[in-house]
């Protein structure tokens, strides 16, 4: 059984440049997840996807947006790239819960590098 | 709001010497906590995680955390580390009762285990 997956592994992009991020969630898994974590520091929340849409958003801007596919997967998009944008993207995936109890399953990350 | 407190960027253990990484947790509902580890280039793997029933929770490798709410703990303990163990941990938080499912992460404690 694959885990989390995401592509690509590592990215270079310039500022200004727009990117996106993949992640195919765990089987079984319908919502997806995805943090930033900068150098050094802990995962952040950006947002969370459930049925195609943006259940849960955290305190990023709205460079930052999202999709869901009907498979589940998902991508990240970010516009308007800013050095402060670089870091490791981590996705996770988990099934649906009325309380949200279950665990969330991270993938490897992509980490992007802007210049 | 929820937040996470680490208490100590960096802690250096011997091979085989208790360890104990200390992780207080601020929710204004009662809250479900996570450990997770985070080996160099690679994603995060849950350690154990504390939803409802017994406040000792039993994760992999050894690895065992207490809930204590009156003292909004949930210290991460090993009675004998080994090499293997030294990564970054992170302990998260997540709301229960409200729909919101976002992890929010501490800053993470870096583990050394010295031969």
């Amino acid at each position: 059984d694959a885990g989390v997956t995401q592509s690509p592994t590592h990215l270079i992009k310039t500022r200004g440049q727009q990117v996106t991020l993949r992640c195919s969630p765990k089987s079984g898994h319908d919502t997806v997840s995805w943090y930033q974590q900068a150098l050094g520091q802990g995962p952040q929340f950006i947002f969370q996807y459930y049925e195609e849409e943006e259940r849960q958003r955290g305190n990023f801007p709205d460079r930052f947006s999202g999709h869901q596919f009907p498979n589940y997967s998902s991508e990240l998009n970010v516009n308007a790239l800013l050095l402060g944008d670089s870091a490791l993207y981590l996705c996770a995936s988990s099934p649906d819960s009325p309380l949200g109890q279950e665990t969330q399953y991270f993938g490897p990350g992509t980490r992007l590098l802007v210049l | 709001a929820q937040s996470v407190t680490q208490l100590g960027s960096h802690v250096s253990v011997s091979e085989g010497a208790l360890v104990l990484l200390r992780c207080n947790y601020s929710s204004s509902v009662p809250p479900y906590l996570f450990w997770y580890v985070q080996y160099p280039n690679q994603g995060l793997q849950l350690l154990l995680k504390y939803t409802t029933g017994a406040t000792l929770v039993k994760g992999i490798n050894g690895f065992e955390a207490e809930f204590k709410k009156s003292e909004t703990s949930f210290h991460l303990t090993k009675p004998s580390a080994h090499m293997s163990d030294a990564a970054e941990y992170f302990c998260a938080v997540s709301e229960s009762d409200t729909g919101r499912r976002a992890l929010t992460f501490g800053s993470g404690t870096r583990l050394q285990v010295q031969p």
